[in-house]
């Protein structure tokens, strides 16, 4: 049963250029969302979060996007610099609960 | 910055052998997980603890493992008697709430079952 699902499961951009990362839910009930960044043999660096509250939040060059009715997320990184190549994944949750759900990730490339 | 510290970084064990793998949260948080994740496939969530109990657990987390607080700093997750397949990254997290807030993550053990 996945119910976060990033169906990319690789992106290649050019460095400067954007790159957009899609997430996908199933459990209209999630109500926190998080992205993540993993470098490999290392663990899952924090990024950025939004509350369903929101359709939008910044910081600096991430921004992240909800679509609660598509059920849908992204992760828009302006500009995308060779140091953003890694893995990253997409959590959900629901307050209340004790877990995150995590997508199965997306491996970005930035080109130089 | 604080940050989630785990030790050992890469244990290798004999299959049918206890290991314990170690966690030292970030000292203010009051939530604690474990996830794994096998080389490849996505992060899953095992089992997560607050209050010297545990709040929610996958069903992974079965018999073979359990989790205890056994001091005021160190978060500990065990595995009975390993198996080929418990073979994974082992990834420690810390929260200041629940699942409401971000979780933060250490470094992992690479677990090798031989």
């Amino acid at each position: 049963d996945q119910q976060v699902k990033q169906n990319s499961p690789s992106l290649s951009v050019q460095e400067g250029r954007i790159s957009i990362l899609n997430c996908d839910y199933t459990n209209s009930m999630f109500d926190y969302f998080l992205w993540y960044k993993k470098y490999p043999a290392e663990g899952p660096t924090f990024l950025i979060s939004i509350s369903s509250i929101k359709d939008k939040n910044e910081d600096g060059r991430f921004t992240v996007f909800l679509n609660k009715s598509a059920k849908h997320l992204s992760l828009h990184i302006v500009p995308s610099q060779p140091g953003d190549s890694a893995v990253y994944f997409c959590a959900a949750s629901l307050s209340g609960t004790y877990k995150y759900i995590f997508g199965t990730g997306t491996r970005l490339k930035v080109l130089a | 910055e604080p940050e989630v510290t785990q030790t050992p970084s890469h244990q290798v064990t004999q299959m049918g052998q206890e290991v314990i793998l170690r966690c030292v949260p970030i000292s203010n948080h009051l939530y604690f997980y474990w996830y794994r994740q096998i080389l490849g496939q996505k992060v899953e969530f095992l089992v997560s603890f607050y209050n010297n109990e545990i709040s929610e657990k996958s069903e992974i987390f079965d018999d073979q493992f359990s989790v205890e607080r056994p001091d005021g700093s160190n978060f500990t997750l065990k595995i009975r008697s390993t198996k080929l397949e418990d073979s994974a990254m082992y990834f420690c997290a810390s929260s200041v709430q629940g699942a409401e807030t971000e979780a933060f993550f250490g470094q992992g053990t690479r677990l090798t079952v031989v």
